[in-house]
């Protein structure tokens, strides 16, 4: 079945360092593919999207590019802050609105 | 700006009994789901109602949990009796359309479970 495979985390950051977060996935056809970040204590919020290859989906200085040669969808911030710090999930959406997820990268940005 | 209202934010309960959380979707969203989020792990869809009716319940352990969404718009998951095992964060989301598409699901604020 289909299925998304992230970085593990969690990732510590310096502010102002540049992020990246790895994220693969498997599935039949061209699935939609999501970023969600989740805050402390809060629920999942959609940071960026893309539905098809080559796409870029951007947001809040996040980026991400469809990759369909190498099936990835990696997310990518040029400079963090520390309100930045949160969990961000990497999921893919099948045609029959069904949203499957990673585990999750935990990432946490210092001053 | 419209929300996924879910009630209670957290519950502490004992094994073996039962639990109940509600979910109110953004008004006129016709798919609403609930999924199970255990520490340190993305969700897990555990049902999905188009309307009123289930669509999806294949990984709702359903000796013990079930859900409801009666006149298709709020719903209710219930888990009895509860066990250790479901300490997790029970998310509820909703979208628009009924299937098919690439439209946004919308969380809730989620339902902290634990279980002692």
């Amino acid at each position: 079945g289909d299925s998304v495979t992230q970085m593990e985390g969690p990732v510590t950051l310096s502010e102002e360092a540049f992020l990246t977060i790895n994220c693969t996935y498997t599935a039949t056809g061209y699935p939609s593919l999501f970023w969600y970040v989740q805050y402390p204590g809060e629920g999942l919020q959609l940071l960026l999207k893309a539905t098809k290859a080559d796409d870029k989906g951007s947001n809040k200085g996040f980026e991400a590019t469809y990759r369909k040669e190498t099936t990835s969808f990696h997310l990518e911030k040029g400079s963090v802050q520390v309100s930045d710090s949160a969990v961000y999930f990497c999921a893919l959406h099948d045609s029959w609105g069904k949203l499957q997820f990673g585990a999750g990268t935990q990432v946490v940005v210092t001053p | 700006e419209a929300e996924v209202a879910q009630s209670p934010r957290y519950k502490i309960t004992e094994k073996s009994q039962a639990v109940a959380f509600w979910c109110d979707p953004i008004s006129g969203h016709a798919t609403l789901y609930w999924y199970r989020q255990i520490l340190g792990q993305g969700p897990e869809l555990l049902v999905q109602f188009q309307d009123e009716s289930v669509v999806d319940d294949s990984q709702l352990p359903k000796d013990r949990f079930s859900a409801e969404r009666l006149k298709g718009v709020d719903s209710t998951l219930k888990i009895q009796p509860a066990e250790l095992g479901d300490s997790a964060m029970y998310l509820c989301a909703s979208r628009k359309r009924r299937q098919g598409g690439e439209d946004e699901q919308f969380f809730g604020p989620g339902t902290r479970l634990t279980v002692l």
